[in-house]
């Protein structure tokens, strides 16, 4: 799988965007970008993944640059129920069976 | 609903105990895997699993085991072998549709060692 580098921490105000941002510099062709976030003591949750376009659901936007070595998860209204950490992966269908989690991007959402 | 069972949510086990952790799901995915989470870390894969009757070890399979015999089970023994099995366990499968290849996480379980 392509490596990912994302910011350890980030703080966001309450009601604003909170923009997280993540590097997969060696990503392939057939790979796609997903976000997942962990609530304290929670399993991950899925939020988002896309491939080439952007890609809006009911939770976040995900933005992936044209040369898809980077992109941002957007949470358009962040509320205290979004502090959580965030992390960004790349997976393909020929990416193997393996998963490997990165640190992630501890997101604190301030009142 | 579908998803992912994992029980119990709370575990406490005596030193030199063996112990085993359930997972079931019934989503029809054939990946399943194991992690462990320490306070403040990241997921380290302990054992996967693709296919009914074949597993891999992890990064950190030592002091435990895994069977597969059905496709919705994949339990995972913690074996007095493991030095420091205090920690939360999660219990995740992989889809295998075209366009999402993404995972599905049990809620964990704790485990402490008392």
């Amino acid at each position: 799988d392509a490596k990912t580098t994302q910011p350890p921490s980030m703080d966001c105000a309450e009601g604003r965007a909170a923009n997280l941002p993540c590097n997969h510099s060696t990503i392939s062709g057939n790979e796609y970008v997903y976000w997942y976030r962990q609530i304290h003591s929670q399993g991950p949750q899925y939020i988002i993944h896309g491939l080439k376009n952007n890609e809006t659901n009911e939770m976040a936007s995900l933005i992936i640059t044209e040369d898809r070595k980077s992109s941002t998860l957007i949470l358009p209204h962040a509320t205290l129920r979004d502090t959580a950490v965030y992390y960004c992966i790349v997976r393909g269908e020929t990416s193997g069976s393996r998963l490997t989690f990165g640190e992630g991007t501890q997101l604190t959402v301030n009142p | 609903d579908g998803g992912i069972t994992q029980s119990p949510k709370y575990l406490f086990r005596k030193e030199g105990q063996n112990v085993t952790l359930s997972c079931e799901q019934n989503l029809n995915h054939d990946a399943m895997y194991w992690y462990r989470q320490d306070p403040g870390q990241g997921l380290r894969l302990i054992y996967y699993s693709q296919i009914v009757n074949d597993f891999q070890k992890g990064d950190i399979a030592e002091g435990y085991s895994v069977s597969r015999e059905k496709k919705e089970s994949f339990p995972l023994t913690v074996t007095s072998a493991q030095k420091n099995p205090t920690a939360f366990y999660l219990c995740a499968t992989r889809g295998a549709e075209v366009g999402n290849y993404g995972y599905t996480f049990g809620s964990g379980t704790r485990l402490t060692v008392v």
